[in-house]
């Protein structure tokens, strides 16, 4: 088993630049979570598939983030005219999903975006 | 809303002392997870343990729901026990989303 993958592992962009982050959960695993982890916020939620279906997008930024899942094997996160506030490490993690409960959460090494 | 205290903030330990990390929160919880990180490393979990006690080699977990809070007893520690110890508890079963501490930065030294 690979574990929770994510790439790029870094990325650069400049400002005003698209970035799509990518992220393949444990095989078997339904449901798939986004984080953002900075040094001033700490590990803040971002949003939350289960069986491909869009379920908690609470803390996504309502301008220029996105996700989807558009299929069992793979999430994206993309966000649009990047800025530099948006520099972070974004954790991606799966877990199954029993009794319509996710339980433990297998967290991916991240993708460490830098907008300059 | 939710909240998750953890303490102490930050800890040093001489190796082979053993370490008491406590995790408090305001409201009950449905799931709760211990991770461990490196700096510039990737979140491990340790423990998924949201009541009772879980052993796993010098590592227990107890977490008491009355008491709203949850420990992580490290015994005889190692300097490769350095690093940073963050508790995440999840309030929603239809979402599944944690809410994560601060964190504990352990520093072990020989």
């Amino acid at each position: 088993n690979a574990g929770v993958i994510q790439t790029p592992r870094h990325k650069v962009t400049g400002k005003g630049q698209e970035a799509t982050l990518w992220c393949e959960p444990i095989s078997g695993h339904s449901a798939v979570f986004w984080y953002r982890q900075t040094i001033v916020q700490g590990l803040e939620f971002l949003t939350y598939f289960r069986n491909q279906a869009p379920i908690d997008d609470s803390g996504m930024p309502k301008e220029r983030f996105s996700a989807q899942m558009p299929n069992q094997s793979h999430s994206t996160l993309k966000i649009q005219s990047t800025q530099p506030q948006d520099s972070a490490v974004y954790l991606c993690a799966s877990s199954l999903v029993l009794g319509g409960s996710s339980y433990e959460q297998y967290f991916g090494p991240g993708t460490r975006l830098t907008v300059l | 809303g939710q909240q998750v205290q953890q303490s102490p903030a930050s800890l040093v330990l001489q190796e082979g002392e053993n370490a008491e990390l406590q995790c408090n929160f305001s409201t009950s919880l449905n799931s709760m997870q211990w991770f461990y990180q490196r700096p510039g490393g990737s979140l491990v979990s340790l423990f998924y343990n949201p009541s009772g006690t879980k052993h796993s080699g010098r590592l227990t977990s107890t977490t008491v729901i009355k008491e709203r809070r949850s420990s992580l007893h490290i015994s005889s520690s190692q300097t490769t026990d350095s690093g940073t110890y963050l508790c995440a508890l999840g309030y929603n079963t239809n979402t599944g989303k944690l809410t994560f501490g601060d964190g504990t930065v352990l520093t072990v030294k020989p």
